[in-house]
């Protein structure tokens, strides 16, 4: 069964700080990752996709990926209240023609004013 | 860019009736799309992938015959919930990709609500 876990949180991080969110997978063959935020009642945003080792950086946000550690994370510098959310990582997942995403349970981050 | 809709946006329907559920890629062709359930305060649940022209591919303990799912063309996948049940009560979203490294875009989600 693969499998991509999370700490599910509440991360609770103050307004300016940097928030600083974790995964780990457990398919080696696993080539792409991703994080998505999603907002209570809404669907899923697509934030950052990382597909190489090393550090990938938009805006605010820098994912980080170590295959050889089977290790993803996402930094939120400037964490404003507006981030407050539950943020997914998810893996791609190859089997044969069925491609997909195994997906966390996510983390729930809170940006308190 | 990288636009899904979906629709409704949400429904309430009698136990026993059908419904069904629209998927589009407003501005891209999608080379796969992807049914979603999930229920309050729960992780993202895959219920099948579909690849235009083909049949959808069910993840395991999702009725096919309870779940039917079209992808007539590279923008447009239906689900449609036949006979739906108080249980099948939740939010149905759906996802869309577009290259081989499978990012998804996601509609706004149906919220289902079977009385």
């Amino acid at each position: 069964q693969k499998e991509v876990e999370q700490n599910s949180g509440p991360l609770s991080v103050p307004e300016g700080a940097i928030a600083s969110l974790n995964c780990t997978y457990s398919d080696r063959g696993s080539q792409s990752f991703f994080w998505y935020r999603q907002y209570s009642g809404k669907s899923p945003e697509l934030i950052m996709s990382i597909y190489s080792n090393g550090d990938k950086e938009d805006g605010r946000f820098t994912a980080q990926l170590n295959k050889a550690s089977q290790y993803v994370s996402l930094l939120i510098r400037d964490s404003q209240p507006s981030d407050s959310a539950t943020y997914l990582c998810a893996a791609e997942h190859n089997a044969g023609n069925n491609r997909k995403l195994i997906w966390g349970l996510g983390t729930s981050l809170a940006v308190n004013p | 860019g990288a636009v899904v809709s979906q629709h409704p946006s949400w429904v309430i329907c009698k136990s026993g009736t059908s419904v069904k559920i629209e998927c589009r890629s407003l501005d891209f062709q999608a080379t796969t799309m992807f049914w979603y359930r999930q229920f309050p305060k729960q992780s993202l649940m895959l219920m099948a992938t579909s690849n235009e022209g083909s049949k959808a591919t069910y993840e395991q303990g999702v009725e096919k015959d309870k779940f039917l799912i079209n992808h007539a063309s590279l923008t447009l996948s239906t689900l449609t919930v036949t006979s739906a049940h108080p249980e099948d009560s939740s939010f149905y979203i759906c996802s869309a990709s577009r290259t081989k490294y499978n990012e998804q875009f996601f509609g706004p989600g149906t919220r289902l609500t079977v009385l």
